[in-house]
């Protein structure tokens, strides 16, 4: 799977939009982009994933560059139950048992 | 929606036990995971299940042992713990392996051993 890097921390104001970005240059074209978090003390929550195309749900957006090597995850009206360390991971779609490689994250701080 | 459940949520013992981590799903999800995270080694695979009476091992299995008798459970035993198996467990399940599915974690089992 290939290498993600990450900011280590970002701060955010409650209610604005938090934008955490992602550098994954050497992403395959069979490789899913993936964000997680994980709240302190808590299991690692999936967020949301896509391959090529932006993609949406109910708890953010991802945008990913028409290169593929780069991406961001936003939430659009960060709150401070979204204060916790988010995680992307690239990861293939093919192949036996792909484990999720997380790496250090980005600690988001949510303040009022 | 129960999801996915591991117990106990915290566990004393000491070395040379035996000691067993629990972990139930309700999604049906075919593929079973057991990961541990450790400061400094973000999480890492100790073993994982295709379905049931199905298991493989991941990148630490040393020291740890797996079954899967029914698709809904998977628990994970540490036969004879050791101080270094201090750490926090958790147990994910996801319906297939490829990349478009994604792997949902329980809450974790925090384990000392003394």
């Amino acid at each position: 799977d290939a290498k993600t890097t990450q900011p280590p921390s970002m701060d955010c104001a409650e209610g604005r939009a938090a934008n955490l970005p992602c550098n994954h240059s050497t992403i395959s074209g069979n490789e899913y982009v993936y964000w997680y978090r994980q709240i302190h003390s808590q299991g690692p929550q999936y967020i949301i994933h896509g391959l090529k195309n932006n993609e949406t749900n109910e708890m953010a957006s991802l945008i990913i560059t028409e290169d593929r090597k780069s991406s961001t995850l936003i939430l659009p009206h960060a709150t401070l139950r979204d204060t916790a360390v988010y995680y992307c991971i690239v990861r293939s779609y093919t192949g036996t048992a792909s484990k999720l490689t997380f790496g250090t994250g980005t600690r988001l701080q949510v303040t009022l | 929606d129960a999801g996915i459940t591991q117990s106990p949520r915290y566990k004393i013992t000491e070395t040379g036990r035996q000691v067993t981590l629990m972990c139930h799903q309700t999604w049906s999800h075919s593929y079973m995971f057991w990961y541990r995270q450790d400061l400094g080694h973000g999480l890492r695979l100790i073993y994982y299940s295709a379905a049931a009476d199905i298991t493989d091992k991941g990148e630490v299995p040393d020291g740890y042992v797996v079954s899967r008798s029914k698709t809904e459970n998977f628990p994970l035993t540490l036969e004879s713990a050791t101080r270094s198996q201090t750490s926090v467990y958790f147990c994910a399940s996801s319906r297939s392996t490829g990349g478009n599915q994604p792997q949902h974690f329980g809450d974790g089992t925090r384990l000392s051993i003394l």
